[in-house]
C-alpha cells in the first residue's frame, strides 16, 4: 500500500533559519503530493500541493517539489518566522474507487525561536 | 459559516455513555471524511462518505458509527468506548477527484474516562 515518511521532529530553530523537512513516499501509480499545516488547536490546512512529477508548489515562502525520480516531496523555507511554528504533515492522495485515499505522514513539529 | 464546522470542541464521556459528533460543511464538496488523530501516530482514516455513500470503512470497530443525511453534513455515532478510543477527531471534506484539497474543520477533542 502507499506511504510517507517524513523526518522525525521536533525540529527546533532560530528566527530567520532556513527550513528543511524530508517527505519521501511510496506508492503505485501518480499520485498527488501535499503539505498540510495544523497550528495549535486547530484543524488541518492546506498548505501548498503538486499534482505532477517535477511540479513546484509554493506558498507563503514554502516550497517543495514533486521528485518522481527520488519519490520526495521535501519541504523548504528560506527564512522562518516564530509564526511558522506548527506541526506539517506530508501527504500523498491516490484515487481509489469513487474517492481519493490521502495518506499522511505522522507529523513534524517546527518551533522556531526568535 | 464558513470552511468545515464541527461540534462540540471538546467532549467528556465516561464509557458507558452514548455521545455524537457532528461536522457540517459549507463548501458544496461530495466527500466527506474522518479521521481519528492520536499522539505520535499518522492521521487514522476511519470513514468515507463519496456523494452521500459510504465507500471506505477502516476496520474501525462498531462502537463508532457515522451517519451521512445529506452531502454537507456527517455525524458520528459514540458507544460504550475505551479509553484508548481518547484522541482529536478531525472531520473534512473534499471534491472527489484526485488532486483536490481536503479541508478540515478544528476537530472534536475527545476523552473517555
Amino acid at each position: 500500500g502507499n506511504s510517507v515518511t517524513q523526518m522525525e521532529g521536533p525540529v527546533t530553530l532560530s528566527e530567520e533559519a532556513f527550513l528543511t523537512i524530508n517527505c519521501t513516499y511510496t506508492a503505485t501509480g501518480y499520485p498527488s503530493l501535499f503539505w498540510y499545516v495544523q497550528y495549535p488547536g486547530e484543524g488541518l490546512q492546506l498548505l501548498l500541493k503538486a499534482t505532477k512529477a517535477d511540479d513546484k508548489g509554493s506558498n507563503k515562502g514554502f516550497e517543495a517539489t514533486y521528485r518522481k525520480e527520488t519519490t520526495s516531496f521535501h519541504l523548504e523555507k528560506g527564512s522562518v518566522q516564530v509564526s511558522d511554528s506548527a506541526v506539517y504533515f506530508c501527504a500523498l492522495s491516490d484515487q481509489v474507487g469513487g474517492y481519493q485515499k490521502v495518506t499522511f505522514g505522522t507529523g513534524t513539529k517546527l518551533q522556531v525561536i526568535p | 459559516e464558513t470552511g468545515v464546522t464541527q461540534t462540540p470542541r471538546h467532549l467528556v464521556m465516561g464509557m458507558t455513555n452514548k455521545k455524537s459528533l457532528k461536522c457540517e460543511q459549507h463548501l458544496g464538496h461530495n466527500a466527506m471524511y474522518w479521521y481519528k488523530q492520536s499522539a505520535k501516530k499518522p492521521l487514522e482514516l476511519m470513514f468515507v462518505y463519496s456523494l452521500e455513500e459510504r465507500v471506505e470503512n477502516n476496520s474501525v470497530p462498531s462502537r463508532f458509527s457515522p451517519e451521512c443525511p445529506n452531502s454537507s453534513h456527517l455525524f458520528l455515532h459514540l458507544h460504550t468506548l475505551q479509553p484508548e478510543d481518547s484522541a482529536l477527531y478531525l472531520c473534512a471534506s473534499s471534491q472527489v477527484f484526485l488532486g483536490e484539497t481536503q479541508y478540515f474543520g478544528p476537530g472534536t477533542r475527545l476523552l473517555v474516562l
